[in-house]
């Protein structure tokens, strides 16, 4: 069985520096995708950014990009020049590759970006 | 598109009583999901289909019912509703093969009492 690991239950950031959202993932699977979701206030799940685990290169989309480290299971989010829109709960989470394919999530951790 | 659809948005149930949490998605994904999400607990797969006819069980299935009849279409019902299932719940939904990510819908608050 596949795990997730979301170690800081809480970080703060300043408004426009950069900060680092930490996670690890146990799992016996070659094939498989990582995630990252945002969830604000309002509640719904967005997706924030995928990694395929054959991709060598680690997935950017605009500010936020990820430090993908397949052979210390490590899957960090990066988000540059932070926003106050970016306040929310971040989940990292993992699939491995099928029809059956189950989403494992961390459990999360919350995101308060300060003015 | 509307996307992924839950009703209602929030409910309150009495100990005992019985729901069905309603979810539908027009994107025609074969793979539908029920999660709950409790503080720091992230969110727990209850039960999934891979399609019409087809149910499996999550991690936190107890207390839970599903049903799929249409690809569209995946209710989730509560048999006799306890305090413990106080949650929010998610239903989502992604195609069967990559890129896996999968499509959430707004979510229901329900509070047992």
């Amino acid at each position: 069985a596949q795990t997730v690991t979301q170690s800081q239950p809480e970080m703060s950031v300043q408004e426009a520096e950069t900060v680092t959202l930490s996670c690890t993932y146990d799992t016996s699977e070659s094939n498989y995708y990582l995630f990252w979701y945002k969830q604000p206030p309002s509640r719904q799940m967005i997706l924030v950014i995928r990694q395929e685990a054959y991709k060598q290169q680690n997935a950017t989309e605009n500010r936020f990009s990820v430090n993908f480290q397949k052979a210390a299971k490590s899957f960090s989010l990066k988000i540059s020049d932070s926003q106050l829109g970016d306040t929310a709960m971040y989940f990292c989470a993992f699939t491995h590759t099928g029809a059956n394919s189950k989403l494992t999530f961390g459990k999360g951790i919350t995101l308060s970006v300060r003015p | 598109n509307a996307g992924v659809t839950q009703t209602p948005k929030f409910q309150v149930l009495k100990t005992g009583q019985s729901m069905t949490l309603q979810c539908a998605q027009d994107m025609n994904h074969e793979y539908m999901s029920w999660y709950r999400q409790d503080p720091g607990m992230g969110l727990r797969l209850i039960h999934y289909s891979v399609g019409a006819g087809i149910t499996d069980q999550g991690e936190v299935p107890n207390g839970y019912n599903v049903s799929r009849s249409t690809t569209e279409d995946f209710p989730l019902r509560l048999l006799s509703a306890a305090p413990s299932q106080t949650s929010v719940y998610f239903c989502a939904s992604k195609t069967a093969g990559g890129p896996y990510e999968q499509y959430f819908g707004p979510g229901t608050r329900l509070t047992v009492t």
